[in-house]
């Protein structure tokens, strides 16, 4: 069984372009979860997407967005890219929207703002 | 909201020894997860040990075991037999009963050594 696929692994943007990255959930899996992972604010959650719908939402600016399709797979989108959104993002894949389903996490993108 | 404290920002064992990590959380809510997550070089998140918070009995995984203090807001683990490829950061999570968003601690590197 495929695991939690992340596309690319490695991204160079430059200040002020926009970026998209995809996630591949495992098969089945309908929830689909996106965080930032950097040195000064650790993990923080970004959005939650079940069944093609934001469920969820954390507290980033509104030029972070994502979206679901009808087979699961998810992008988030950063517009207007700053030094700051240099970061792993870390895509995570579950069943269903429930914290009794475990949580399977892709091995992240590496997006690094210049 | 919540929050996830982890004090020992690294820490060191040998191999074949037993080490604890620490982790304390805050939250006024009655029915929630726990969750130890391993990240090793290769970045990509692996789930270790899962604890819901209305078993009073810890829960274990093989060499893993947690301390669940649920009056302290304490949730600690315990490696044992602790190997080489344990090495890798570890974060405690907090996740709602009905929710799917995980809240990290600021996470702790655990270094093995011969």
């Amino acid at each position: 069984k495929a695991g939690v696929t992340q596309t690319p692994r490695y991204l160079i943007k430059t200040r002020g372009q926009q970026v998209t990255l995809s996630c591949s959930p495992i098969s089945g899996h309908r929830s689909v979860s996106w965080y930032q992972q950097t040195p000064g604010q650790g993990l923080q959650f970004l959005f939650e997407y079940f069944s093609e719908t934001q469920r969820n939402k954390g507290n980033f600016p509104g030029r972070f967005s994502g979206r679901q399709f009808s087979n699961s797979r998810s992008e988030m989108n950063v517009s207007t890219l700053e030094l700051g959104d240099s970061a792993l993002y870390l895509c995570a894949s579950s069943l269903v929207a429930q914290a009794n389903t475990e949580a399977f996490f892709g091995q992240g993108t590496r997006l690094t703002v210049v | 909201a919540q929050t996830v404290t982890q004090s020992q920002p690294e820490m060191s064992v040998q191999e074949a020894e037993t080490v604890t990590l620490s982790c304390t959380y805050d939250t006024s809510e009655n029915n929630y997860y726990l969750f130890w997550y391993k990240q090793p070089p290769s970045r990509q998140m692996i789930l270790v040990i899962r604890q819901e918070a209305y078993k009073q009995q810890n829960a274990t995984e093989n060499r893993f075991s947690v301390n669940f203090q649920k009056a302290a807001k304490s949730f600690s683990l315990k490696i044992s037999d602790s190997q080489l490829g344990d090495t890798a950061m570890y974060f405690c999570a907090f996740m709602k009963r009905t929710a799917s968003k995980l809240t990290f601690g600021t996470g702790t590197r655990l270094q093995v050594t011969l």
